[in-house]
């Protein structure tokens, strides 16, 4: 039983590059989330997806973009990567039944990404 | 703006109970979670309170008041494991979900 996982666990960027986190999930959970943790702030949302074939924007969505082509997976991309990226990004999911947000997250054990 | 307010860091005795505080100032409420974080490691999930009133679960209850948008999570018998951050989250009436700064808990024996 894996619940959430991630890839990479960390990874050393060069500002410019292109670069592709990984989630997925295997408790068929219906809902999606990309959050970025830095210090002193809390949990930030970056893009979230409902279900599968949606996607929709978080609180700083800028640089960032997901897809959501099936159930289990939700890659992160970060196009041309800047130093103001570096961070902790988690994966999250949760059963959102009811589609209203309300049910548990799940998390990832969270990629620590450094951009030079 | 949406607002979420924990103290950041608290320092309490192997053994005892501390209270942690959050208030928030959300554009409405669909409920509230507390997380825990211990460092380097993902959040986890401790509680929900989407009603008034004490929620006890173990070693931990936690409370909330919407009418004072308070809420507070309490730990008892502390043990060194529970030195972790303490994460207050808050759905909003869009059923976003709203996240606190943390609050880091440091026991010492």
């Amino acid at each position: 039983i894996a619940g959430i996982t991630q890839a990479p666990t960390s990874q050393i960027l060069a500002a410019g590059r292109r670069m592709t986190l990984r989630c997925t999930q295997d408790m068929r959970h219906n809902a999606m989330y990309w959050y970025r943790q830095d210090l002193g702030l809390g949990l930030r949302l970056i893009h979230y997806s409902n279900t599968a074939g949606t996607t929709g924007k978080g609180e700083v969505p800028d640089g960032y973009s997901v897809s959501r082509a099936n159930t289990d997976d939700f890659p992160l991309t970060l196009a041309s990567a800047v130093p103001s990226q570096t961070s902790v990004y988690f994966c999250a999911s949760s059963a959102d039944v009811g589609g209203q947000g309300t049910d548990t997250q799940y998390f990832g054990p969270g990629t620590r990404l450094t951009v030079l | 703006g949406q607002n979420i307010d924990q103290p950041t860091e608290m320092t309490a005795t192997e053994g005892a109970i501390v209270q942690i505080n959050c208030t928030y100032q959300t554009s409405g409420f669909n409920g509230l979670f507390w997380y825990q974080q211990h460092a380097g490691e993902a959040p986890t999930f401790l509680s929900y309170n989407v009603l008034d009133g004490l929620e006890e679960k173990g070693r931990f209850s936690s409370f909330l008041s919407r009418s004072k948008g308070y809420s507070y999570l309490l730990l008892k018998e502390l043990q060194m494991k529970d030195s972790a951050s303490y994460l207050c989250a808050v759905i909003n009436s869009n059923y976003q979900l709203i996240w606190g700064a943390g609050t880091k808990l440091i026991i010492k024996p």
